[in-house]
């Protein structure tokens, strides 16, 4: 079957680091996107890997390596408005997107 | 660019009325687009992806008569939820597939909040 794993939930401080880890199993692999999500809102593009390394935007990262089947995304300088859900997505071999659950993440001051 | 619009943002209705949901591409041709349903705290699941000038494709336990779609042009996708029940109160999301060199791309509409009472 296909599958996306990443974490339920994580808390970070204002200013600081945090990596969104993302593993993936599916058939086939077109590219793996990130999106943001507040609440209440519809998912906003962050970012598209189809190779391997690292994607660089901003105070924003993604990193994909397709052999351990593996993507992180990587947020700098985190200000309180980077409070949200941040969801990995992998395009299959039938251009579908197969979504994660969403990694819920906290920011305090 | 990669500008998509649904309309209505929010909709009540009474049960047994039927609701239509528009999605639009306002500077690109999206020749598919798709329809999400989002109930609180839950990820997005995929309803049905919509193709331009063919029937939608529907994603199972999804009663395609129930929700009747229509991709009637290149920019214009619809959704119509018919006989709506309060177990159909959810967060509905279009996006639009945006294909350039190299990428493809799905951009989301800012969804349609739909309270069935």
């Amino acid at each position: 079957g296909q599958n996306i794993d990443q974490p339920t939930e994580m808390t970070a401080t204002e200013g600081a680091i945090v990596q969104i880890n993302c593993t993936y199993q599916t058939s086939g692999f077109n590219g793996l996107f990130w999106y943001q999500q507040h609440a209440g809102e519809a998912p906003t593009f962050l970012s598209y890997n189809v190779l391997d390394g690292l994607e660089e935007k901003g105070r924003f990262s993604s990193f994909l390596s397709r052999s351990k089947g593996y993507s992180y995304l990587l947020l700098k300088e985190l200000q309180m408005k980077d409070s949200a859900s941040y969801l990995c997505a992998v395009m299959d071999s039938n251009y579908q997107l197969i979504w994660g659950a969403g990694t819920k993440l906290i920011i305090k001051p | 660019g990669a500008v998509v619009s649904q309309h209505p943002s929010w909709v009540i209705c009474k049960s047994g009325t039927s609701v239509k949901i528009e999605c639009r591409s306002l500077d690109f041709q999206a020749t598919t687009m798709f329809w999400y349903r989002q109930f609180p705290k839950q990820s997005l699941m995929l309803m049905a992806t919509s193709n331009e000038g063919s029937k939608a494709t529907y994603e199972q336990g999804v009663e395609k008569d129930k929700f009747l779609i229509n991709h009637a042009s290149l920019t214009l996708s619809t959704l119509t939820v018919t006989s709506a029940h309060p177990e159909d109160s959810s967060f509905y999301i279009c996006s639009a597939r945006l294909v350039r060199t190299f990428q493809e791309t799905q951009y989301f509409g800012p969804g349609t909040r739909l309270l069935v009472l």
